[in-house]
């Protein structure tokens, strides 16, 4: 079975905060697509990162770092110094083949002020 | 970001009556989705098109269809609505050479 399991459903943290959003997935395929999309308030999502099964660098993206570890099928999402527009429901994606996408069920992020 | 438009946004249906959301793109994806999106369940995939005329299910596709006449629309239709069918709908598109999908906006149903 293919899936993406978000365990944190909610997590609140204070402005300035680092957090940590986990992302743990199943898949038997050997060539796959992982992707973060961030979805706030105003309800659109927005597609943050993509990472393919081959490449296990991490990526460092201003206050945003992914750390991904196919030893323990996570891909984990880090916010340094959070602020309050960090504040949205964050989705971790499998991508298996190209028209089959499976989503986790979500982590909302409050980063209050 | 690849210009997606879905009318219309919001609709509020009664139990048994058609509906059909329209996505519309401006980029000349080949590729383009239709998922719901529910409490705990994240998005999951309804159907999809990989050209004009051509689409497939998804995850959850009994109780709806899609057609795809031109490039640029991919329709959703829901033949006799559903209580369970209330939800959010987002369609996206993706280049036939990347691997990314874009979402639009959004359509918010509720079918009392």
């Amino acid at each position: 079975a293919q899936k993406v399991t978000q365990a944190q459903t909610e997590i609140s943290v204070v402005e300035k905060e680092d957090v940590t959003l986990d992302c743990v997935y199943e898949t038997r395929d050997t060539t796959y697509y992982l992707f973060w999309y961030k979805q706030p308030p105003s309800g659109e999502l927005v597609f943050l990162i993509r990472r393919n099964s081959f490449d296990e660098q991490n990526e460092i993206s201003g206050r945003y770092s992914w750390n991904f570890q196919k030893s323990t099928s996570s891909f984990n999402f880090t916010i340094t110094a959070s602020q309050v527009v960090d504040s949205a429901v964050y989705f971790c994606a499998l991508l298996m083949t190209y028209n089959d996408m499976r989503f986790g069920a979500g982590t909302r992020l409050t980063v209050k002020p | 970001d690849a210009g997606i438009t879905q009318s219309p946004r919001h609709k509020v249906t009664e139990t048994g009556t058609p509906v059909t959301l329209r996505c519309h793109q401006t980029e000349n994806h080949r590729y383009m989705y239709w998922y719901r999106q529910d409490p705990g369940h994240g998005l999951r995939l309804i159907h999809y098109s990989y050209g004009v005329k051509d689409t497939d299910k998804g995850e959850v596709s009994d109780g709806y269809s899609v057609s795809r006449s031109k490039t640029e629309d991919f329709l959703l239709t829901l033949e006799s609505a559903t209580s369970s069918q209330t939800s959010v709908y987002f369609c996206a598109t993706r280049l036939a050479e990347t691997d990314t999908q874009y979402f639009g906006p959004g359509t918010r149903l509720t079918v009392l």
